[in-house]
């Protein structure tokens, strides 16, 4: 069965801190995507990052950046100081290769102090 | 570029009413996707649909429920006799088909549901 953890239920930070948010998934599929996306407390989706299960170079995006291992089934994301925009659930998600549809994991809530 | 759409945004029923939640997808978006939301938790799938065609439905559609997607643009959700237990906020994706992107959902803004 395909499945998604974040360990990590809240996180608090204070602003300019560093932070890593975990997320290690199970799958029997050879292929399929990982994504991390936003939801502030409007409520609202935000898409950050799509990752195929063959390329597992790291990526960066301004503050953003991804560390997915095949060998831990890890797709950790850190933020580098942080702000207080950053304040949301972040949710990891794992595609499933027949339908698309995705199984998240029960997300982390970050809390960026002033 | 317009977004996913859902309407209404919110919507407060008494239980054992019907209830009716619309999605607007990206435009040229083959697939569409319904999701609840339960508070402290992740999305859960509902149902799934490329152009008109359902084609998968989660065990926790129960017959009570039940997705539309006429001549496969908008969507339509539609909750018969509604029970507490469904408050949640309803989630709405579509996905494209034919592009390197064909994996990525993007989310519309909820609908969120209060069973009275």
């Amino acid at each position: 069965a395909q499945k998604v953890t974040q360990a990590q239920t809240e996180i608090s930070v204070v602003e300019k801190e560093d932070v890593t948010l975990d997320c290690v998934y199970e799958t029997r599929d050879t292929t399929y995507y990982l994504f991390w996306y936003k939801q502030p407390p409007s409520g609202e989706l935000v898409f950050l990052i799509r990752r195929n299960s063959f390329d597992e170079q790291n990526e960066i995006s301004g503050r953003y950046s991804w560390n997915f291992q095949k060998s831990t089934s890890s797709f950790n994301f850190t933020i580098t100081a942080s702000q207080v925009v950053d304040s949301a659930v972040y949710f990891c998600a794992l595609s499933d290769t027949g339908t698309y549809k995705y199984i998240f994991g029960t997300g982390t809530r970050l809390k960026v102090l002033a | 570029d317009t977004g996913v759409s859902q309407n209404p945004r919110h919507k407060i029923t008494k239980r054992g009413q019907n209830v009716t939640f619309r999605c607007d997808p990206i435009s040229e978006h083959n697939r569409l996707y319904w999701y609840r939301q339960t508070l402290g938790q992740g999305p859960e799938f509902l149902t799934y649909f490329q152009n008109e065609a359902q084609l998968e439905k989660s065990r926790l559609l129960s017959d009570r429920f039940s997705a539309e997607r006429p001549k496969g643009s908008f969507s339509t959700l539609e909750i018969q006799r509604t029970e507490q237990g469904d408050s949640a906020m309803y989630l709405c994706a579509s996905s494209p088909t034919g592009t390197g992107d064909t994996d990525t959902q993007y989310f519309g803004p909820g609908t969120r549901l209060t069973v009275l």
